[in-house]
């Protein structure tokens, strides 16, 4: 069953902190995975893409991670801020399969 | 990237009636997805709205509940008919924007009492 899987589904940490979210897929064929913000209210914003044959890929604050082996993909944000506070989800685009999201809150 | 102007923003209905959301995208896209997203649950696609072609419907979701219309290239109509309180979700529409992904619509958050 193609499947998209977040972790943790929610997690609050203090501005200025690291934190690291995580993205199971078991979906094929597999070509590329995006993850996502959603603030509050609004339509999802990409955040970036990784395509089968990336392992790493940074945005500003952001890096994503893949391991195409386990079918695990990873977000780290950096120094976090008040304005990070979001829901953030892992989409495997091949089947517009979207995961639950993690809502992060982040808390001065 | 392209723009979406989605509307309403949100609405509160009554049961049995029907709302029509808008999306108008300020550059010609040929796919146009509608998706729901119902309180702490994923997105789901709904159907994909093509231009001149009626719209595929995804598995659970019929042309009866959630007509579509797409009149051209820039515009597109999701209306959710006979609302009971289990369509209270939001509703957004999206367009592939290739390498970039797809850019979504504000959303409309529907409540149905």
């Amino acid at each position: 069953k193609n499947q998209v899987e977040q972790s943790p589904q929610s997690l609050i940490i203090l501005e200025g902190k690291n934190c690291t979210l995580q993205c199971n897929y078991t979906v094929s064929p597999f070509s590329n995975l995006r993850w996502y913000k959603q603030d509050t209210g609004r339509g999802p914003v990409s955040l970036t893409i990784m395509t089968f044959s990336e392992n790493t890929k940074s945005n500003g604050r952001y890096t994503a991670t893949l391991d195409a082996d386990t079918k695990q993909s990873s977000l780290h944000i950096t120094a976090s801020q008040l304005s990070d506070s979001a829901s953030y989800i892992c989409v495997v685009v091949d089947k517009l399969i979207f995961g639950t999201g993690t809502r992060l809150q982040v808390f001065p | 990237s392209a723009v979406i102007s989605q509307k309403p923003s949100r609405d509160i209905c009554q049961r049995g009636t029907s709302l029509t959301i808008q999306c108008q995208v300020d550059s010609q896209v040929t796919m146009m997805f509608w998706y729901r997203q119902q309180p702490g649950q994923s997105l789901t696609l709904i159907a994909t709205a093509n231009q001149g072609s009626e719209a595929t419907y995804e598995s659970g979701f019929v042309i009866d509940k959630f007509p579509i219309s797409r009149p051209n290239l820039t515009f597109s109509t999701l209306t959710v008919s006979n609302m009971s309180p289990e369509d209270s979700s939001i509703y957004l529409c999206s367009v592939p924007q290739g390498a970039r992904g797809y850019t979504f619509g504000s959303g409309t958050r529907l409540t149905v009492v």
